[in-house]
């Protein structure tokens, strides 16, 4: 059975600090997704990895994608307030067009002033 | 273009009732995937639907079901409720041969008392 593990679950930074939220899986897969959530609301697509080495940025944030090592990366630099939120990785296990994303638990980032 | 909406966005129920949750995709996507998301288990895949047939089926019980109609709206099912069946109830839409770009709607709060 595929797993997705996010670590760390929780995360408190100070705002202006850098820091990495890691997402590991246990089969083969060239699709990554990052979606960000905030409390209540819905998730929020931020990042699509489609293939090995893949490297996107948008802001302050950074993703990444390790094929073979079935690792990415969601880099944050300089936090700032408004990044608060719990972030997701999810895998794409889709076969022949049926769809499925598999989760990784979520990492609560909590960013202080 | 509208987003994927969800309705009714808040629903209370009673163990051993059913309850219907009805998710419009956005103009054009064919496939429509559901997840409920749990403090507990996180997010787990319920089911994709595309053109009207279930192309994926994630592990849960018979008591969970769904159906997709030819306009591409969907709807799903829980029959027989039981406590554990709170969750936030998330549906996804694509647009067929398009990986990776997966919209999320709103989502549905159930809460069964």
């Amino acid at each position: 059975e595929l797993k997705v593990e996010q670590n760390p679950l929780f995360l408190s930074m100070q705002e202006g600090k850098n820091y990495t939220i890691y997402c590991n899986y246990s089969t083969t897969s060239d699709r990554l997704y990052w979606y960000r959530q905030d409390p209540g609301k819905s998730l929020e697509s931020l990042f699509v990895l489609l293939s090995n080495g893949a490297v996107k940025q948008e802001g302050r944030l950074m993703a990444s994608l390790d094929t073979k090592a079935r690792l990415s990366t969601l880099h944050i630099t300089a936090a700032v307030h408004d990044l608060s939120a719990t972030y997701f990785c999810a895998v794409d296990i889709s076969h022949q067009g049926a769809q499925k994303l598999v989760f990784g638990q979520g990492t609560r980032l909590t960013i202080n002033p | 273009k509208a987003g994927v909406t969800q309705t009714p966005r808040y629903l209370i129920k009673t163990r051993g009732q059913q309850v219907t949750l009805s998710c419009s995709p956005i103009s054009g996507h064919r496939s429509v995937s559901w997840y409920q998301q749990t403090p507990g288990q996180g997010l787990q895949f319920l089911f994709e639907y595309f053109s009207e047939t279930q192309r994926n089926k994630g592990n849960f019980p018979g008591r969970f079901s769904g159906r997709q109609f030819s306009n591409s709206r969907s709807e799903m099912n829980v029959s027989t409720l039981e406590l554990g069946d709170s969750a936030l109830y998330l549906c996804a839409s694509s647009a067929w041969g398009v990986v990776g770009e997966q919209y999320f709607g709103p989502g549905t709060r159930l809460t069964v008392t």
